[in-house]
Order: structure tokens, then C-alpha cells, then sequence
């Protein structure tokens, strides 16, 4: 069974752009967050979609939106970028719905975003 | 207050030799499951291990077990017979059957020494 997959793996770009990220999850599985990991904030939960709504959503600006395809497939958008979103995104996907507490998350090689 | 307290940001273990990563929990729900991930400088995240909060054994995998205190609020990572690729950021997750997303800690740097 294949893992999760993100696209782009890497990504420049400049401050006041727009940017998104694509995320497959395993087969079967419906559920899926993103995080946003940095150096100095660590792992940070953006927000997590199951069955094509948000379920949940981490403390973000609004710049930060997603969406979830009847597929389970997964885009994260980040508008008007700046210096401080650049960042490892990781999509995670896991088989079972919010509030089933003992499903693991299985996690995607990320997306390297620079901002310059 | 913290979901989820990693209080050793950096471990150093000889090869061959057991460690023991600290994880502290906080919640006030009866159902949560526990987790911990590893992630090489690679940067992929590999789940290791669960345990449920139910659970009365503590959950084993491999050379990996959890050392679980439910009253104390533990959940100990033990990695025995180190290996060098075992170097790598470890994380300790949480989630509560509320409905609420992953919680992770800070991580725990390990290094293991030839």
C-alpha cells in the first residue's frame, strides 16, 4: 500500500505570492491534517479535514485555508506569503475520523517551503 | 498548559545500551490514545508505537516499548539495544477521543554514540 504523497517536496518563493500544496493520503484512509514544523515553533496542527470538512483548526491566520476532495486528496493554500511561513508542511492521514483516539497518523515526506 | 511535555531536548545513549525518552501528558478525558513518532533528518515522520489509555499491558513493538503510568501522566519512551539509526528526533503525541486534534511535544533529540 503506497504512503502518503506530497507535492511539490520543495518550493521557493517570494514574499506577497501565493502557494499550494498537494497531499494523497493512503488508500482507505479519509482523514487528513496538516502541520506547519519550524525550528523554533516546532510541530504546529493547522487543521485536519475528514469526509471533505473541516473538522478542526489550529491557531492560524486566515492566510492558511485547505480543502478536501471527495477522493480524500488534500490542498493547503497559503495566500500573501511572508518570511515567517517558510517551514516544513506535513501531511498526515489516518484511517480513523476525529474523535477516534486511537487511530496512528501516518505522515508524508513534507513540503519544504522557502519564502524569500 | 501543555498537552504534551518533552523535558530533554537533547539525548546522547551509547550504542547497545537502552534509553529511556520522558513524555508527560495532560488531559482530563478518560479515552486518549498515546503516540510516539520518530523523525531522522530526513524529516519524514515514522509512527513507532501506540497505546490506548485502556489499555492495562504496556504496548511493545520491536525494540521499542512504552513505559505507561496512567497516573502519573507518563508515557516513557524505551528504546532498547541502541543502534545508530536510531539517532533522530523523537515525538511524543497525544490525542483525546473529544474529537481534538494530534498534540505533540517539543521533541527529544537522541543521539546514539559508536
Amino acid at each position: 500500500k503506497a504512503g502518503v504523497t506530497q507535492t511539490p517536496r520543495y518550493l521557493i518563493k517570494t514574499r506577497g505570492q501565493q502557494v499550494t500544496l498537494s497531499c494523497s493520503p493512503i488508500s482507505g484512509h479519509r482523514s487528513v491534517s496538516w502541520y506547519q514544523q519550524t525550528p523554533g515553533q516546532g510541530l504546529q496542527f493547522l487543521f485536519e479535514y475528514f469526509s471533505e470538512t473541516q473538522r478542526n483548526k489550529g491557531n492560524f491566520p486566515g492566510r492558511f485555508s485547505g480543502r478536501q476532495f471527495s477522493n480524500s486528496r488534500s490542498e493547503m493554500n497559503v495566500s500573501t506569503l511572508e518570511l515567517g511561513d517558510s517551514a516544513l508542511y506535513l501531511c498526515a492521514s489516518s484511517l480513523g475520523p476525529p474523535g477516534a483516539s486511537s487511530y496512528e497518523q501516518y505522515f508524508g515526506p513534507g513540503t519544504r517551503l522557502t519564502v524569500t | 498548559a501543555q498537552k504534551i511535555t518533552q523535558t530533554q531536548p537533547g539525548m546522547f545513549v551509547q550504542e547497545k545500551e537502552a534509553v529511556t525518552l520522558d513524555c508527560t501528558y495532560d488531559t482530563s478525558d478518560q479515552s486518549y490514545g498515546l503516540f510516539w513518532y520518530k523523525q531522522p533528518s530526513s524529516g519524514e515522520m515514522i509512527f513507532l508505537i501506540y497505546q490506548g489509555s485502556y489499555d492495562e499491558q504496556n504496548a511493545t513493538e520491536g525494540r521499542y516499548s512504552l513505559n505507561f503510568q496512567k497516573a502519573r501522566k507518563s508515557a516513557n519512551l524505551v528504546i532498547s539495544a541502541s543502534q545508530l539509526g536510531d539517532s533522530a528526533m523523537y515525538f511524543c503525541a497525544m490525542r483525546e477521543a473529544t474529537g481534538n486534534q494530534f498534540y505533540f511535544g517539543t521533541g527529544t533529540s537522541l543521539t546514539v554514540i559508536p
